[in-house]
C-alpha cells in the first residue's frame, strides 16, 4: 500500500460546482497534513494545512478523519482559476519526512 | 524575500555526464528538501537536511546520486553518471521548523539524452 494515495482524476466540473477530493494515508502515527496546489509546469504551493477539528478558508474546507486515515478537501463554487493539480501531503516518518500524493487533477469548465 | 532559488532552470545533458543542481534556501530556514517529479511517480522525496545535516536519504535512487549542504545557504544535488531515466523536474524546498509549510523553488527541468 502506498504511504499516501489519491485519485488522479481528472475531475472535470462546471463553474460553480462543488467538488471533493479524498486522500488516504497508511501511517497511523502521522501528525501533520496539508493540501498543496500545483499549476501546470509550476512548483507546488501550500493551499492549506489540515487540522484535527477541520478548517475552512473561504471556499475551501479541509477535514481529517484519523480513525479511517483520510483527509479531504472540499471546494465550493468552483472557479476557472481553481483548475490545477491538488496534492495531499502527510508526514510519514519520524522527524520531518513529508510525503506527497501523486495529485488529483481538477479542470473547471465554463 | 527572494524565496528558494534553484539553478539552472533547465539542463540538457548527454548520458554519462555529471550533472549538478544547486539550491539556495530561504534565509533562516532550517530544513531543506530535494524532490524529484515525474509523470509516472509524482513527487518523490530524495533527501532532506536539518541544520545542514542529512537526516533521511532513503529516497536517493542509487549511488549515482549524492547531495551536500556545506552551509545553511547552499545545497547541491549531483548525478554522476547521468542516465536518460533521470530525466525529471528536480525541486528544492525549505521550511522553518518541523511539519510546517515547505516553500518550493521553481525547479530544474533535467533532460538526459
Amino acid at each position: 500500500r502506498k504511504e499516501v494515495e489519491q485519485d488522479p482524476g481528472p475531475f472535470n466540473v462546471p463553474e460553480g460546482a462543488t467538488v471533493a477530493f479524498n486522500c488516504t494515508y497508511s501511517n497511523s502515527a502521522s501528525q501533520s497534513f496539508f493540501w498543496y496546489r500545483q499549476d501546470c509546469r509550476k512548483e507546488p504551493k501550500l493551499l492549506m494545512s489540515v487540522y484535527s477539528s477541520g478548517n475552512e478558508d473561504g471556499r475551501f474546507t479541509a477535514q481529517l478523519n484519523r480513525a479511517s486515515q483520510y483527509i479531504s478537501l472540499l471546494i465550493r463554487d468552483s472557479k476557472l482559476s481553481d483548475s490545477a493539480t491538488y496534492l495531499c501531503v502527510v508526514d510519514t516518518g519520524g522527524g520531518n519526512k513529508l510525503t506527497f500524493g501523486t495529485g488529483t487533477q481538477l479542470k473547471v469548465e465554463l | 524575500d527572494a524565496g528558494v532559488i534553484q539553478s539552472p532552470r533547465h539542463e540538457v545533458t548527454e548520458m554519462g555526464q555529471e550533472v549538478t543542481l544547486r539550491c539556495k534556501p530561504i534565509s533562516g530556514h532550517d530544513y531543506l528538501f530535494w524532490y524529484r517529479q515525474t509523470m509516472m511517480r509524482g513527487l518523490e522525496l530524495l533527501i532532506y537536511f536539518n541544520n545542514n545535516v542529512p537526516i533521511d536519504d532513503s529516497g536517493m535512487p542509487e549511488d549515482r546520486f549524492s547531495a551536500k549542504m556545506p552551509n545553511a545557504s547552499f545545497s547541491t544535488l549531483k548525478i554522476q553518471p547521468s542516465e536518460p531515466r533521470d530525466s525529471a523536474v528536480y525541486f528544492c524546498a525549505s521550511s522553518f521548523g518541523a511539519r510546517t509549510e515547505a516553500f518550493f523553488g521553481q525547479g530544474t527541468r533535467l533532460t538526459v539524452v
